[in-house]
Order: C-alpha cells, then sequence, then structure tokens
C-alpha cells in the first residue's frame, strides 16, 4: 500500500516571501500522479497542483510550483508571494496509475498548517 | 451547475442513533467517494463507487454502508453511530480513470456522537 508523509505540521511565512511544504512518499508503482489540496477554514478541499509521475517537468500554477524528485520519491510545495488569503492546511496526496482497478482513490498525508503572517 | 452538495452541514447524534449523510453531484462523474477527516489523520477513504450499482470498500469502512442506485447520488449510513465516528465527513466525485480524472469534494458535513 501506498504511504504519504507530511513531517512539517506546521509552518509559517511572511506576507510576500516564499515557503516549501514538504512531501515524501512510498509506492511501488512506477507511474501515478500526485496532487496538493488546499483546506482554508471553510473546510472547502481545493486542488492546488497536480503532478504526473511520467512527466519530468515541474508542474506550476501561477504562485504554486513542485519540487518533484521521483528516485527520493519527494514532492514539495513552493508558494511564492505569500498572501494572506494562502493560510491553511495543505494536503498532499497520492493516486495510483489510471489502468489499475483503484485508479480514482486517494491517499493523502496528514497535512501541513500554513500560517501568513504580516 | 452544483458540483458536489452535502447535507446536512452539522449534525448531532446521541450513541446508537441512525442516520444518512447525502451527497449528490450533477457532473455525470462515474466515480464517488466518500472521506473521514480526522485531527492529525488527513482524510481516509470510507466506501468508493465507480458507477451506478458498483460499491467497495475503502480503508476504514467498518459501521459504515452505501448504495450507488443513481449516477448523482452517493448516500452514506451509519446504522448505529458510535462516538468514534465523530469526524468531518467529504464526498467526492471524478470521472473514473484518465488523466482528467480530478477529485472534485463538498463542502464537507460535521458529526458529532455523544
Amino acid at each position: 500500500a501506498q504511504t504519504v508523509t507530511q513531517s512539517q505540521p506546521e509552518m509559517s511565512v511572511q506576507e510576500a516571501e516564499t515557503v516549501t511544504l514538504s512531501c515524501t512518499y512510498d509506492t511501488s508503482e512506477s507511474d501515478y500522479y500526485l496532487f496538493w489540496y488546499k483546506q482554508p477554514p471553510s473546510r472547502q478541499m481545493i486542488l492546488v497542483i497536480r503532478q504526473e509521475a511520467y512527466k519530468q517537468q515541474n508542474a506550476t500554477e501561477n504562485r504554486f510550483s513542485v519540487n518533484f524528485q521521483k528516485a527520493a520519491k519527494s514532492f514539495s510545495l513552493k508558494i511564492s508571494d505569500s498572501q494572506l488569503g494562502d493560510a491553511a492546511m495543505y494536503f498532499c496526496a497520492y493516486r495510483s496509475p489510471v489502468n489499475t482497478g483503484t485508479a480514482s482513490k486517494l491517499t493523502f498525508g496528514t497535512g501541513t498548517r500554513l500560517q501568513v503572517t504580516l | 451547475n452544483a458540483g458536489v452538495t452535502q447535507t446536512p452541514k452539522f449534525q448531532v447524534l446521541k450513541t446508537g442513533q441512525s442516520m444518512t449523510l447525502q451527497c449528490a453531484q450533477d457532473m455525470n462523474h462515474e466515480y464517488m467517494s466518500w472521506y473521514r477527516q480526522d485531527p492529525g489523520m488527513g482524510l481516509r477513504l470510507i466506501h468508493y463507487s465507480v458507477g451506478a450499482g458498483i460499491t467497495d470498500q475503502g480503508e476504514v469502512p467498518n459501521g459504515y454502508n452505501v448504495s450507488r442506485s443513481t449516477t448523482e447520488d452517493f448516500p452514506l449510513r451509519l446504522l448505529s453511530a458510535a462516538p468514534s465516528q465523530t469526524s468531518v465527513y467529504f464526498c467526492a466525485s471524478s470521472f473514473f480513470g484518465g488523466p482528467t480524472d480530478t477529485q472534485y469534494f463538498g463542502p464537507g458535513t460535521r458529526l458529532t456522537v455523544l
């Protein structure tokens, strides 16, 4: 079974600065998908960014980018120019390849709470 | 297009009571699932369905039942609530498999069992 580990329960960043959230995972599969979800105080789960394991290029979405290191099984999220609205819980998640019967099941890490200060 | 909707938003039950958490989606997604979120443990999969009439167990299925009679609805039933089922419950849906199967989550239901 796959596992996802987020070793930083809490992080803090000043507004306009850059912060990196860590995520490692364990799997024996060679193809898979990785995600970062944001959960603000409203509780809504919001997809931030996704990465396909077969793509070497790191995914980016505006101020959000990832550092995907497949050999090290590491998938960190970098938030640039942090804003007050970025304050939330961030969850890293893993999904198996599309050709398996469990393709759409997500395995989540325990989350990192990000505080943004003035 | 309402996306994924869940009702109720909040619920308090007494031990032994039963209830159904409702989940509906209007995106014609084949795949639907239920997760529970507990402090310090992330989200864990309870049950999932890959289409009408097809359901299967996830990581933490005990104490919960599901059925999928239509593509749109995927209710989660607690037959005899226990304090250990106090949690926040999320329903999610997506197209099944493929590169576009991003999961869309509902707003969650906070359940307290006394």
